[in-house]
Formats: C-alpha cells, sequence, structure tokens
C-alpha cells in the first residue's frame, strides 16, 4: 500500500513566522503535489514536482515555496505566515504519467494566528 | 483554464434511495478521478476513468466518464448510511495536474 505522511496533523503558528510542512512517501514515485483545502473551494493546488529538484507552479504559488532534495520528500514553506493560509494541507503523490491516481497524506490543519 | 463544477454541492438522501452526482468540467480531457472524503479525514480514490465511455463500479457507487459532453456522473444506488462523505471529481488538465470541483456532500438519513 502507497503510503503518504505529513509531518504533523496540527499546527498553530504565529504571523510572520516560517512555517516548513514535510511530506514523505514511500512507494518511490515520481511525482509529489501540495494543496490547500477550504470550505467552498474544493483542492487548490499549490506547488508540484516532477522530480528531486524540480518544481512548478501550480495554481496559487504566492506565499510559499518548495524544496525537493530527495525523491521521497517534498516540503512545502511559507515563508512568512499571514492569517489567510490559516487552511488544511494536503500532500499528494502518484507515478510518472498521467494515468495513476494521487495518493493523499492525512492532511496538515495550520492555523495563523 | 480548466474549470470543474459539481452538483449539487450538498445531498441529503434517504437510505435505500438512488442519486447521481454530476461533475462538469471546461475543456477537453479524457482523465478523469474520483475521489471520498470522510470528515477529519484525507482523500481516499475511488475512481479512475481513463477514457470516452468508461464505466467502473464498486459496490454501490458506480462512476461513468462523457469527455464529448464534458460530463462524469457518479450513480449511488440504494444509498446506506456509510456512504455519507464528501465526494470529489478531479480532472487531469495536464501531465498529472489535476483540478478538482468543490465537492458534494452526501448525507444519507435513516
Amino acid at each position: 500500500d502507497v503510503k503518504v505522511t505529513q509531518s504533523s496533523r496540527y499546527l498553530v503558528k504565529r504571523t510572520g513566522e516560517k512555517v516548513f510542512l514535510e511530506c514523505v512517501q514511500d512507494m518511490d514515485h515520481e511525482n509529489m503535489f501540495w494543496y490547500r483545502q477550504d470550505p467552498g473551494l474544493g483542492l487548490r493546488l499549490i506547488y508540484f514536482s516532477y522530480d528531486v529538484k524540480m518544481k512548478e507552479k501550480g495554481d496559487i504559488p504566492e506565499g510559499y515555496s518548495v524544496s525537493r532534495e530527495k525523491k521521497e520528500r517534498f516540503s512545502l514553506i511559507l515563508e512568512s505566515a499571514s492569517t489567510n493560509q490559516t487552511s488544511m494541507y494536503l500532500c499528494a503523490s502518484s507515478r510518472w504519467g498521467n494515468t495513476d491516481t494521487q495518493y493523499f497524506g492525512p492532511g496538515t490543519r495550520l492555523t495563523v494566528l | 483554464e480548466l474549470k470543474v463544477e459539481q452538483n449539487p454541492l450538498f445531498l441529503s438522501m434517504q437510505e435505500g434511495k438512488n442519486y447521481t452526482i454530476y461533475c462538469n468540467y471546461s475543456t477537453t480531457s479524457d482523465r478523469l478521478y474520483w475521489y471520498r472524503q470522510d470528515p477529519g479525514k484525507s482523500l481516499e480514490s475511488l475512481f479512475v476513468l481513463l477514457s470516452n465511455g468508461a464505466v467502473k463500479q464498486e459496490g454501490r457507487l458506480m462512476a461513468s466518464l462523457d469527455t464529448k459532453a464534458r460530463l462524469s456522473t457518479l450513480h449511488i444506488t440504494a444509498a446506506v448510511h456509510d456512504l455519507s462523505a464528501t465526494y470529489f471529481c478531479a480532472v487531469d488538465s495536464a501531465a498529472s495536474k489535476l483540478t478538482f470541483g468543490t465537492g458534494t456532500r452526501l448525507q444519507v438519513t435513516l
């Protein structure tokens, strides 16, 4: 079974702090993704990566950056957290190619005060 | 820009009844995915539809894809309480990048 894990289930940070969200997958997937989920808006793609050290902007990259130094790990960074980044963050991974589903981690609920 | 619309957004149905959730999308694609999310949990893959006319069934759920109409349906047969969840469709816009609908919250009542 594919397993995608995220470093924290719940996180509370203060405005202006630098925040790191970590995601690890154990199935040697090439693709990894970061989404945020907000009520009434569904899931919106922040960044994704097709390979180590590669990254592509999604639909809402502003205020975020990512890092992928190893194939199994994809980090989302909030350089200076703001209250409008309070959200549920979901990481996903999939195999290369476009016929495989994405496998999701349990999510991190981030609150920025 | 690809847009994915689901309707209804909220569905309350009685056990034993049938209903259909619709997923419309705005640009050409022949890859569509359905996911389920239970409250407080992450997304679980239900179906992968990869061509026009594709139909997949699992238990009381059946999904189909009409790429010409840019429409997918998720049909629920004889609903049971365990099916209460939020259902998302997602369309592959380019190279494994998915665009999600806003979700349909299904509540099955006795």
